[in-house]
């Protein structure tokens, strides 16, 4: 596997399941970053990890809940999400956080709540 | 806070023409960075080209350039030739030039989306 790869591709849930988005990167990189892409609005970061540390979470609501285990891992547990949070959930990683390099993205995961 | 603007929805240009995505931003920093992203059909986002504030001289790509216009804050992207394979949505995006307080992540415009006719 090459670049940032992103599991599931697609999922559906209910309000009241539970589920977690996967993000593995296989550049070395030491920054992951967490992005939301809905339908007509611009992509909203949601979260920045640097060295396995969460450094910024931008008002994000609670019941997204991130996780960075390592450096080359990051997840995004779910649980009692809304219909407004369909939408298409992108990963990205870069060298760091502290020079503006380019971010790589995975292909995303595209979530529906029903 | 950051804000950027891309005006136009939709583009469409001809195979082997010249085309021009435009975007604007707002910002009170003096030093920052501006990206054009692409995001073909298949949805993985890839970097098209990166201008840093502090160069005056426009950045350039194979057939993709910028026309970076500081004081006017306008960003806007030139597809020389274009190809089928351009046919995509473009973002502009901006990043600060300093760390943390809100400033890793990247803000990005609405997007435009491109169609190529062949």
């Amino acid at each position: 596997e090459t670049g940032v790869t992103q599991t599931p591709r697609h999922l559906v849930m209910g309000m009241t399941n539970k589920k977690s988005l996967k993000c593995e990167q296989h550049l070395g990189h030491n920054a992951m970053y967490w992005y939301k892409q809905s339908a007509k609005k611009p992509l909203e970061l949601m979260f920045v990890y640097s060295l396995e540390e969460r450094v910024e979470n931008n008002s994000v609501p609670s019941r997204f809940s991130p996780e960075c285990p390592n450096s080359s891992h990051l997840f995004l547990h779910l649980h009692t999400l809304q219909p407004e949070d369909s939408a298409l959930y992108l990963c990205a990683s870069s060298q760091d956080r502290f020079q503006a390099n380019e971010q790589f993205f995975g292909p995303g995961t595209r979530l529906t709540v029903l | 806070a950051q804000t950027v603007t891309q005006s136009q929805p939709e583009m469409s240009v001809q195979e082997a023409e010249t085309v021009t995505l435009s975007c604007t931003y707002d910002t009170s920093e003096s030093d920052y960075y501006l990206f054009w992203y692409k995001q073909p059909p298949s949805r993985q986002m890839i970097l098209v080209i990166r201008q840093e504030a502090y160069k005056q001289q426009n950045a350039t790509e194979n057939r993709f350039s910028v026309n970076f216009q500081k004081a006017a804050k306008s960003f806007s992207l030139k597809i020389s030739d274009s190809q089928l394979g351009d046919a995509a949505m473009y973002f502009c995006a901006y990043r600060s030039a300093f760390s943390g307080g809100g400033a890793d992540g990247l803000t990005f415009g609405k997007g435009t989306h491109l169609i190529i006719q062949p």
